[in-house]
């Protein structure tokens, strides 16, 4: 039983690159989510999922895609990067949607240059 | 939209003294989590409150929710050099699709 998995771990990217932060659980948790954070600050919601084929906007959207066509993973996609999403990106999931606690993934320090 | 207010921000402590941090909401809450994330890692889930008045004990760690539902503390008594950390508060609520508001959390830092 891995929990949440992301990678990569560690990335660079140059202004206005793409490419898709992955993030994948084994617990069967219908609920999915990802979050950044910013040096010193708290967990903003970018995009949630409470089931395959269902993704919503949270907080701060702009700049991301995601979309969930299996249970088990939830994808983040940084369409054009730019400097100002530099920051540590938390993959997210609970077994049922509202009623328990997150399990976090490691993380995934992103360096946009 | 609802927020969820978290105070102090930062908290430095002698090793054996008691800490305390408090998490506010602008709306009542269905529940209130706890997490801790240790300097360079992820956040990782303490405890969940649902119930008014409802007091939670792990150890060290009493956790509370507000009779209105809309606050909660954690408090440690004796904190360790293990204690180090930042304690998060996610507030959901009914109406929220779901989703957890965190706060900004507490940085807590022991002076051995």
């Amino acid at each position: 039983n891995a929990g949440v998995t992301q990678t990569p771990k560690f990335q660079v990217l140059k202004t206005g690159q793409s490419m898709t932060l992955q993030c994948a659980q084994d617990m069967n948790h219908e609920y999915m989510s990802w979050y950044r954070q910013d040096p010193g600050m708290g967990l903003r919601l970018i995009h949630y999922s409470v089931g395959a084929g269902i993704t919503d906007q949270g907080e701060v959207p702009n700049g991301y895609n995601v979309s969930r066509s299996t249970t088990e993973d939830f994808p983040l996609r940084l369409l054009s990067a730019a400097p100002s999403q530099t920051s540590v990106y938390f993959c997210a999931s609970s077994f049922r949607t509202g009623r328990d606690g997150y399990t976090f993934g490691s993380g995934t320090r992103l360096t946009v240059v | 939209g609802q927020q969820v207010m978290q105070i102090p921000q930062y908290q430095h402590v002698q090793e054996g003294e008691d800490f305390t941090t408090y998490c506010n909401s602008s709306t009542t809450l269905s529940n209130i989590q706890w997490y801790k994330q240790r300097p360079g890692g992820h956040p990782v889930f303490l405890i969940q409150l649902v119930k008014s008045g409802e007091v939670k004990k792990q150890k060290r760690l009493t956790f509370q929710f507000g009779e209105a539902k809309k606050n909660s503390s954690l408090h440690i008594t004796a904190t360790q050099t293990t204690d180090v950390g930042t304690y998060f508060c996610a507030g959901g609520i009914n109406t929220n699709a779901g989703k957890s508001t965190f706060g900004d959390g507490t940085t807590l830092t022991v002076k051995p």
